[in-house]
């Protein structure tokens, strides 16, 4: 069926890494893409998205990128900061349904 | 603008008891979702509603939960009996309509003992 698989982790970094975070999706058709971020203690909140392919989502210094070729929208971020430090849901809108299809997410620890 | 509300943020209860958990949508908001996280099972969808009326409840875990929709601005979500498995965060959502963004409330972290 229709699903997210995003990498798993936990991923450690040091302040300033790169950093790339795998997300793919199953879909008949193009949904609306999306990474959220959920910081200790709190709810989820959107980081970004992207509604079409080719589209860029970007905000705080990550960017995704839909690629239809590879059903792909990996989470990047040039130069980590410990305040990044977070679980980060990959997520796919469910079409008719309404609803929002996530990955299990990836826990990041970013170490200064 | 307000964002979701949810109350209690924490609750702590014996074995047995009911628990309420309430939820405020987003005002003009169509869907409302009640999701659970735990370390084991990560993000689970429990149910969703649109317009007031449940589309989806497949993920409630057993009849031990119900949730209703009065109206377009308050939701509950009820565990009767409560067990120390439903031990978790319960998020409460909403979204304008199909495909947009779903934001969250800041959780209701239960506790059973």
């Amino acid at each position: 069926g229709d699903s997210v698989t995003q990498m798993e982790g936990p991923v450690t970094l040091s302040e300033e890494a790169f950093l790339t975070i795998n997300c793919t999706y199953t879909a008949t058709g193009y949904p609306s893409l999306f990474w959220y971020v959920q910081y200790p203690g709190e709810g989820l909140q959107l980081l970004l998205k992207a509604t079409k392919a080719d589209d860029k989502g970007s905000n705080k210094g990550f960017e995704a990128t839909y690629r239809k070729e590879t059903t792909s929208f990996h989470l990047e971020k040039g130069s980590v900061q410990v305040s990044d430090s977070a679980v980060y849901f990959c997520a796919r809108d469910g079409g008719s349904q309404g609803n929002l299809i996530f990955g299990k997410g990836t826990k990041l620890s970013v170490k200064p | 603008d307000a964002g979701v509300i949810q109350s209690p943020r924490h609750e702590v209860t014996e074995m047995g008891q009911e628990v309420t958990l309430r939820c405020k949508p987003i005002s003009g908001h169509d869907y409302l979702f009640w999701y659970r996280q735990t370390m084991m099972r990560g993000l689970e969808l429990l149910i969703y509603f649109n317009n007031n009326v449940p589309i989806d409840d497949s993920g409630m875990p057993e009849d031990r939960f119900s949730a209703k929709m009065p109206n377009a601005s308050f939701s509950t979500l009820k565990i009767q009996p409560s067990e120390p498995r439903d031990s978790a965060v319960y998020f409460c959502a909403s979204s304008r309509s199909t495909g947009n963004t779903i934001y969250f409330g800041e959780g209701s972290w239960l506790t059973v003992v």
